[in-house]
């Protein structure tokens, strides 16, 4: 039963470029979650999303950032004209219908140059 | 303002000792969450609190709940170097649907020989 996978692993940037981060939830699990952490920090929430929903996106910046999880295909993050700020590590989680527990992907770690 | 806090934030302690970690709360939540995060890697859980008063041992880890005092307690007993590592709480604070988790900055324990 594979986990929750995020690609690519790392990503490197130039500032003004788009960075695009997928995740893929655990199999049967229909809730995902982005999470922003920079270094020596906690994770922050970000959204929150089902497919083809947005249920809570009070932690996304205002502009830049977009998220969607299409009936089809992975969720994807999307950071547009990429700034030295956004460098962090970004991690989705899966959550089941019925479950309590978040389970965290192995993040992808974004680099801006 | 939601406020989770952990004290210390970080923590050098000897093999063999026994140490707590706090993880204090600023709002009514009856579950919270104990991750570890090694370095550069992605979050493990270790323990789901889901009530007040809750329990939980897993080797030489120990959490509780305490949802009147709003503080979750994470105890180490006869600390061995492979648990070294930083450790999160997570407080969920949703109030319906899905999960809305705020997490501390974490606790960076090093165990020494």
């Amino acid at each position: 039963n594979a986990g929750v996978m995020q690609n690519p692993r790392h990503l490197v940037r130039r500032r003004g470029q788009e960075a695009r981060l997928r995740c893929s939830p655990m199999k049967g699990h229909s809730h995902v979650y982005w999470y922003r952490q920079l270094p020596e920090e906690g994770l922050k929430f970000m959204v929150y999303l089902q497919k083809e929903n947005i249920i809570d996106e009070s932690g996304m910046p205002k502009e830049r950032f977009s998220a969607e999880f299409p009936k089809e295909g992975p969720s994807i993050l999307r950071i547009q004209q990429v700034v030295r700020g956004d460098s962090a590590a970004y991690f989705c989680a899966s959550l089941g219908t019925d479950s309590y527990e978040q389970y965290f992907g192995p993040g992808t770690r974004l680099t801006v140059t | 303002e939601l406020k989770v806090e952990q004290n210390p934030l970080f923590l050098s302690m000897q093999e063999g000792k026994n140490y707590t970690i706090y993880c204090n709360y600023s709002t009514t939540s009856d579950r919270l969450y104990w991750y570890r995060q090694d370095p550069g890697k992605s979050l493990e859980s270790l323990f789901v609190l889901l009530s007040n008063g809750a329990v939980k041992q897993e080797g030489r880890l120990m959490a509780s709940l305490d949802t009147k005092a709003r503080l979750s307690t994470l105890h180490i007993t006869a600390a061995v170097h492979d648990l070294s590592a930083t450790y999160f709480c997570a407080v969920d604070i949703s109030r319906g649907y899905g999960q809305n988790f705020v997490f501390g900055p974490g606790t960076r324990l090093s165990v020494l020989p």
